[in-house]
């Protein structure tokens, strides 16, 4: 089976540009998680999304920041205008909750260079 | 969620065992103890969980002290490949729930 998958892996951009990173999670999972990891301030948990709907966005920085999940099989991270402390990791995660372990499975992340 | 206090590093001999602390002292009855690793440059992996019994499964043991405000995680024998963060979380396993990562134990297996 195929785990989550995001894209770009790598992204570099410069300062003001419109960054769009995009997560696909492992079908039939039922939740969507986006974090963000650096050096500093290790890994935050931005977003959630539960059956598609936003439950927690406390972690979202600021409105530069938006995520949406218009499906079950797609979501989507966006910074605009991004700023050099954006650059950091971006992993995506989906798991079933109300089921087993509540396991989350976490893609290979969207490093993020913002110049 | 319970808050979870690591040891922020720990040194191991490839071969041998290596016990990973972790304490959740406000931990309520109803929260599980996650354990995830982290390999560099790589997404965070789920190991094991659990509630009060001590688990066991193909990657690692789980040791939780019989008043759940201590934890224990086992990898019985090390190997380079081990080498990584290791975090111990506390969280509610039913429903739609969040998983909070803290500052982790960076456990390093050496030759």
């Amino acid at each position: 089976d195929a785990g989550v998958i995001q894209s770009p892996r790598h992204e570099v951009t410069e300062m003001g540009q419109e960054v769009t990173l995009r997560c696909k999670p492992i079908s039939g999972h039922n939740s969507l998680f986006w974090y963000r990891q650096t050096m500093m301030r290790g890994l935050e948990l931005l977003i959630y999304f539960n059956n598609n709907v936003p439950i927690d966005d406390s972690g979202m920085p600021e409105d530069r920041f938006s995520a949406k999940m218009p499906n079950a099989s797609f979501s989507t991270l966006k910074i605009q205008p991004s700023e050099p402390r954006d650059s950091a990791v971006y992993f995506c995660a989906s798991s079933l909750a109300g089921a087993g372990s509540g396991e989350l499975f976490f893609g290979e992340g969207s490093r993020l260079t913002v110049l | 969620d319970a808050k979870t206090t690591q040891p922020p590093s720990m040194d191991c001999a490839e071969g041998r065992a290596a016990n990973l602390p972790c304490n959740h002292s406000t931990i309520s009855g109803n929260e599980y103890v996650y354990w995830y690793r982290q390999i560099h440059s790589q997404g965070p992996q789920y190991i094991i969980h659990g509630l009060k019994n001590n688990e066991t499964n193909e990657m690692a043991s789980l040791i939780i002290t019989e008043d759940r405000k201590s934890s224990t995680l086992i990898l019985p024998h090390a190997t380079l490949r081990d080498t990584a963060v290791y975090y111990c979380i506390v969280r509610v396993a039913v429903g739609f729930q969040k998983l909070v990562f803290g500052t982790g134990t960076r456990l390093l297996v050496s030759p």
